[in-house]
């Protein structure tokens, strides 16, 4: 079975510094993972998301993450935090299985970023 | 965005009673979901459909139940609100359901059951 374990409910930095935000996952097959972001309020938007092709995986406002199997994780850094990164972040794993998939993602609990100025 | 609209946005309700939230879609995907975040716990899958009439239960499903009649359609229910069902709900949708293929999230409904 898939599993997902985010590293640290809370992570603060300041405006400017590295952001990393720590993703492990547990899988028995070739899985899939996805990072979500969620601001105050609202849905869940993809970040970006790991499907064999790259180990490296580029998303969107700056963020990319990379996949290495032999620590099984897949963590999400960014060089330099702004302000307006401040959110929540998922990582998620799709449950996924040789027999197939219903396409339903397992998701960690989650880590609040904050950035301050 | 994801054309994924889900109403009511806010709702307060009384134990015992029932409560229908529904997602609707315009992307015509195959597959939605249901979802409940609460703190500490992340989200976790309620029930999910994978076509009309089709649908199938999640890790938490107790105390829920779903239905789709119509592609565009699905409807959450809790049959006799717990205040333990106090949440944010979220509904999703992909096509074609494929493990790989993103999920979409609407934006979400605050329920408070008293």
């Amino acid at each position: 079975a898939q599993s997902v374990t985010q590293l640290g409910s809370h992570v603060s930095v300041s405006e400017g510094a590295l952001v990393l935000l720590r993703c492990n996952y547990s899988s028995s097959v070739p899985p899939y993972l996805f990072w979500y972001v969620q601001y105050p309020n609202q849905g869940l938007q993809l970040l970006l998301k790991y499907t064999s092709a790259a180990t490296l995986v580029k998303g969107i406002n700056g963020f990319e993450a990379e996949f290495k199997k032999s620590e099984t994780s897949f963590h999400l850094t960014k060089p330099s935090a702004h302000m307006s990164d401040a959110a929540e972040y998922f990582c998620a794993v799709s449950a996924m299985n040789y027999g197939g998939s219903q396409g339903n993602l397992i998701f960690g609990k989650g880590t609040k970023l904050s950035v301050k100025p | 965005d994801a054309g994924i609209t889900q109403s009511p946005r806010h709702k307060v309700t009384e134990t015992g009673t029932p409560v229908t939230l529904r997602c609707h879609q315009t992307e015509n995907h195959r597959y939605m979901y249901w979802y409940r975040q609460d703190p500490g716990h992340g989200l976790r899958l309620i029930h999910y459909s994978y076509g009309v009439k089709d649908t199938d239960k999640g890790e938490v499903s107790d105390g829920y139940s779903v239905s789709r009649s119509k592609t565009e359609d699905f409807l959450l229910t809790l049959e006799s609100a717990t205040s333990s069902q106090t949440s944010v709900y979220f509904c999703a949708i992909s096509e074609p359901g494929l493990a790989e293929e993103t999920q979409y999230f609407g934006p979400g409904t605050r329920l408070l059951v008293l």
